[in-house]
């Protein structure tokens, strides 16, 4: 069973560069999510989807942006890495958004802007 | 801004004990959930409750939320090495967020 799954796992960036993170469920979501994750701050929400062809700003948008072409896979891009943006990234999906749902995460990338 | 706090930040206790850990919130949320995230992988699932005063138990652990839908905790009795990990709470909001706390990073030291 895939679930969630990201690439790249661990990717390292000069600070201005580009690049993407890819997400992909097997699993007919309607929801995915992007997370960020640093130490004492739990997971922060950067962007959502409810369905194909929509996004939602999170907590922490700025410096982030996300397609979703497909309803399988929900993209987060880094146009100018920062330095700030290092961090540990979770892509999540859900059935719906209606509590109790299951959120599945995918294993995490690790990002180091230097 | 909804905010959930978590406590303790960080346990360490010998296998055998026993154990408490708790999200508060001033803000009430529609459900709470649980999640067991250890090293290097996602957060895994461990519970969700909805009702005001529920309690629910998964074989050694018992999660009940509070009456007002503003906290909650966990209890592990007799924790094991396997119980190792992060354990983060996540509040649903009204506005169909999931907003998670810190975390609590428990060891338990065979």
């Amino acid at each position: 069973n895939a679930g969630v799954t990201q690439t790249p796992k661990f990717r390292v960036l000069k600070t201005g560069q580009s690049m993407t993170l890819l997400c992909a469920q097997d699993m007919n979501h309607e929801y995915m999510y992007w997370y960020r994750q640093d130490p004492g701050m739990g997971l922060r929400l950067i962007h959502y989807s409810v369905g194909e062809g929509t996004t939602a700003k999170g907590e922490v948008p700025d410096g982030y942006n996300v397609s979703r072409l497909k309803k399988q896979n929900f993209l987060l891009g880094l146009e100018s890495a920062a330095p700030s943006q290092t961090s540990v990234y979770f892509c999540a999906s859900s059935l719906t958004g209606n509590s109790g749902n299951t959120i599945y995460f995918g294993e995490g990338s690790w990002l180091t802007v230097v | 801004t909804q905010l959930l706090e978590q406590s303790p930040q960080f346990l360490s206790i010998q296998e055998g004990e026993n154990l408490t850990v708790y999200c508060n919130s001033s803000s009430v949320f529609s459900s709470l959930q649980w999640y067991r995230q250890e090293p290097g992988e996602g957060p895994v699932l461990l519970v969700t409750v909805v009702t005001g005063g529920e309690v629910k138990k998964l074989k050694r652990l018992t999660f009940q939320f509070g009456d007002a839908r503003k906290d909650s905790s966990l209890h592990i009795t007799a924790a094991q090495p396997g119980d190792t990990g992060l354990y983060l709470c996540a509040g649903k909001t009204s506005y169909d967020k999931v907003i998670f706390g810190p975390g609590t990073s428990l060891s338990v030291i065979p």
